[in-house]
């Protein structure tokens, strides 16, 4: 089972929308539903942000979104705050295990 | 509200037994949860280690599953990773966390992390 693949880092502006990619195959990704998003700012406890691809946890804002297309899923944060820096990781389901993306350090500029 | 926490040795030797304890504390173990054991080496990303059921289902990461034991204690509402033949690749940040019920990968609580390191 191979991480997912996501970009090294990413940026933007405040206010600015960046959207974050997490490619798997098949296998994990493209044949289930089932793709989480978490953020960890430096040494704290991941946070889980969106679940099941699209749905946000309570207490998440909406300016956090997911999506799928086919073997890749997307994490778009919109109206970028200072707050929002941090590593964001992906996680698919894989049939009978779960496998996480490498993780994107997303800079706030 | 759900609380977790590690417990176990902060260092292990190589080629020997990682084993820790997680203590969960305003939820049942045996309610509709999966509990999980997810890590993080130094500087590194998360790693999916494997997770069990109340019903006794237990998945486990592939490349890690001949040797590793996740289990329970109902009675003590605690569940355990055992991890054996350890190697300085096991060196990581520990995590045991619950998946909120009723979703899939919605792991919602996370226990705080405890640093375990195989050295001599």
């Amino acid at each position: 089972q191979s991480a997912l693949t996501q970009p090294p880092s990413a940026s933007g502006s405040p206010g600015q929308s960046v959207t974050i990619s997490c490619t798997g195959t098949s296998s994990d990704v493209g044949g289930y539903n089932y793709v989480s998003w978490f953020q960890q700012h430096p040494g704290k406890v991941p946070k889980l942000m969106i679940y099941e691809v699209t749905k946000r946890p309570s207490g998440v804002p909406d300016r956090f979104s997911g999506s799928k297309s086919g073997n890749t899923a997307s994490l778009t944060v919109s109206g970028l705050q200072a707050e929002d820096e941090a590593d964001y990781y992906c996680a698919s389901f894989g049939g009978n295990y779960w496998v996480f993306g490498g993780g994107t350090k997303l800079a706030v500029l | 509200q759900v609380q977790l926490q590690e417990s176990g040795p902060g260092l292990v030797k190589p080629r020997e037994t990682l084993s820790l304890t997680c203590t969960v504390s305003g939820a049942s173990i045996i309610s509709r949860n999966w509990w999980s054991w997810v890590r993080q080496p130094p500087g590194m990303g998360l790693e999916w280690i494997g997770e069990l059921y109340h019903d006794g289902r237990i998945n486990y990461r592939p490349s890690l599953k001949s040797r590793v034991i996740v289990s329970a204690d109902k009675s003590r509402n605690l569940f355990f990773l055992k991890l054996t033949s350890v190697t300085a690749a096991d060196t990581a940040i520990y995590y045991c966390a619950r998946v909120a019920s009723g979703t899939w990968g919605g792991i919602e609580d996370w226990g705080q992390g405890t640093l375990v390191t195989v050295s001599t």
